[in-house]
């Protein structure tokens, strides 16, 4: 079956823009996170769904970073007035209950 | 909180030799344990994970990993490395099942002819 899709693959925007990257789940996978990996701070989480609870946004790292998931299915990860340290690859994960993380294959930012 | 630490950054094995990748972890529960693998430009991919039941874990691709508690480790190893092995490994730990995985920093492994 379909695995957890990611767009875009590659971004590039100016310093200042917004960006949206977006994720697709597994289908029935109730549990979604994003991660950002970046040469600097290696893997880190961000934030966490799961179903219809209130997100874990512990990981942001600043309040110009936010997403949302509708529908219990796709998320969304915006970042506002993006900065040079925001450059990274982003991941997207999910999984079911109990189950296994399954990644995306993550969306390069670059930030100019 | 948990936390896991990959010494070193780099290790290179000649082919058919003893693969070992070090992770210890540090978790105030009882830990849920991954290690993932990494190719380049691809997403990660799990190789095995310890959820509390046996401690010596097989994964994919010939892959094992003990967990020791009395040294807090959960160390990766392959009796013979093969040049498709080459790739990024990282170690995880979470507090529970359906959780945030914290991951070590990752040790990049060559498989020399």
């Amino acid at each position: 079956g379909a695995g957890v899709s990611q767009s875009p693959s590659n971004k590039v925007t100016e310093k200042g823009k917004d960006v949206e990257l977006r994720c697709d789940p597994i289908s029935g996978h109730t549990a979604l996170y994003w991660y950002r990996q970046s040469l600097g701070q290696g893997l880190e989480f961000l934030i966490y769904f799961q179903g219809n609870s209130a997100p874990d946004k512990s990981g942001l790292p600043s309040d110009r970073f936010s997403a949302e998931r509708t529908g219990g299915s796709v998320s969304t990860l915006t970042i506002q007035r993006t900065q040079q340290e925001d450059s990274a690859v982003y991941l997207c994960a999910s999984s079911s209950t109990g189950g296994e993380q399954f990644f995306g294959p993550g969306t390069r930012l670059t930030v100019l | 909180a948990q936390s896991v630490t990959q010494l070193g950054s780099h290790v290179s094995v000649s082919e058919g030799a003893l693969v070992l990748l070090r992770c210890n972890y540090s978790s105030s529960v009882p830990p849920y344990l991954f290690w993932y693998v990494q190719y380049p430009n691809q997403g990660l991919q799990l190789l095995l994970k310890y959820t509390s039941a046996a401690t010596l874990v097989k994964g994919i691709n010939g892959f094992e990993a003990e967990f020791k508690k009395s040294e807090t480790s959960f160390h990766l190893t392959k009796p013979s490395a093969h040049m498709s092995d080459a790739a990024e490994y990282f170690c995880a730990v979470s507090g529970r099942a359906n959780s945030k995985l914290t991951f070590g920093k990752g040790i990049t492994l060559s498989v020399r002819p």
